[in-house]
């Protein structure tokens, strides 16, 4: 199974972010788990089963599906924002994980 | 919730290093552990996990190191191990340990460690 990201998307501050995350029949068939990775840091899990927010979590940050399209949405972006963000799914056809390429906000 | 990676240094194409991931703050045996890497300047990539005792503690790992990586668990330490032979150059990177928020497949990986570097170059 394979996740596709766009490789990078800019957002002025206070605007709204979309970062997408295409699959096959991701909609009907996945439930997708978002991490924030910022320079130098480990990953932090921002959106878990499509949109769930774990604690400590804005509200700004949320998912959404549609047809072959995962999408991140990050609300009133801010400076802090600015990191590598990925997707990630299980593939029960093979007992994997897969995660996207990755995403990188640059915040403008 | 803490989970510490060790064990990663620099190692020559085709020995082996075994990277240890200790946790504390929860029932080690209760839950799943995942190993991700990350290659310089790319992205993440997942290598493998281990279930619970519950599920035997049986294994899963990634194609690309089938065979040559293990993972194992001692629930009596609270720690895990990567067990990685005969690497190669594209073995290296960041290894991070991290915990799935349950133990069926579907899970995320709700605590992550700080990772430790694996260098294989001759």
């Amino acid at each position: 199974y394979v996740l596709t990201q766009p490789p990078s998307v800019s957002v002025a501050p206070g605007q709204s972010a979309r970062l997408p995350c295409g699959g096959v029949n991701i909609e009907k068939n996945k439930r997708v788990h978002w991490y924030q990775q910022r320079p130098g840091q480990a990953p932090v899990v921002v959106v878990d089963y499509d949109n769930d927010r774990p604690s400590g979590i804005p509200e700004r940050f949320s998912g959404s599906k549609s047809g072959n399209t995962a999408t991140l949405t990050i609300s009133r972006v801010e400076a802090g924002d600015e990191a590598d963000y990925f997707c990630q799914v299980w593939d029960a056809s093979t007992n994997h994980w897969v995660f996207g390429g990755g995403t990188k906000l640059t915040v403008l | 919730v803490q989970v510490v990676e060790s064990g990663g240094g620099r190692a020559q194409p085709g020995r082996s290093l075994r990277l240890s991931c200790r946790v504390s703050g929860f029932v080690f045996g209760d839950y799943a552990l995942t190993w991700v890497r990350q290659a310089p300047g790319k992205g993440l990539e997942w290598v493998g996990f281990v279930r619970s005792k519950s599920f035997h503690a049986t294994t899963e790992y990634a194609a690309s190191v089938k065979g040559r990586f293990s993972i194992s668990r001692d629930d009596s330490q609270s720690i895990a191990f990567l067990q990685m032979n005969n690497l190669r150059g594209d073995d290296t990177g960041v290894y991070y340990c991290a915990r799935l928020s349950h133990d069926y497949g579907g899970a995320y990986f709700d605590y992550w460690g700080q990772g430790t570097p694996v260098t294989v170059s001759p």
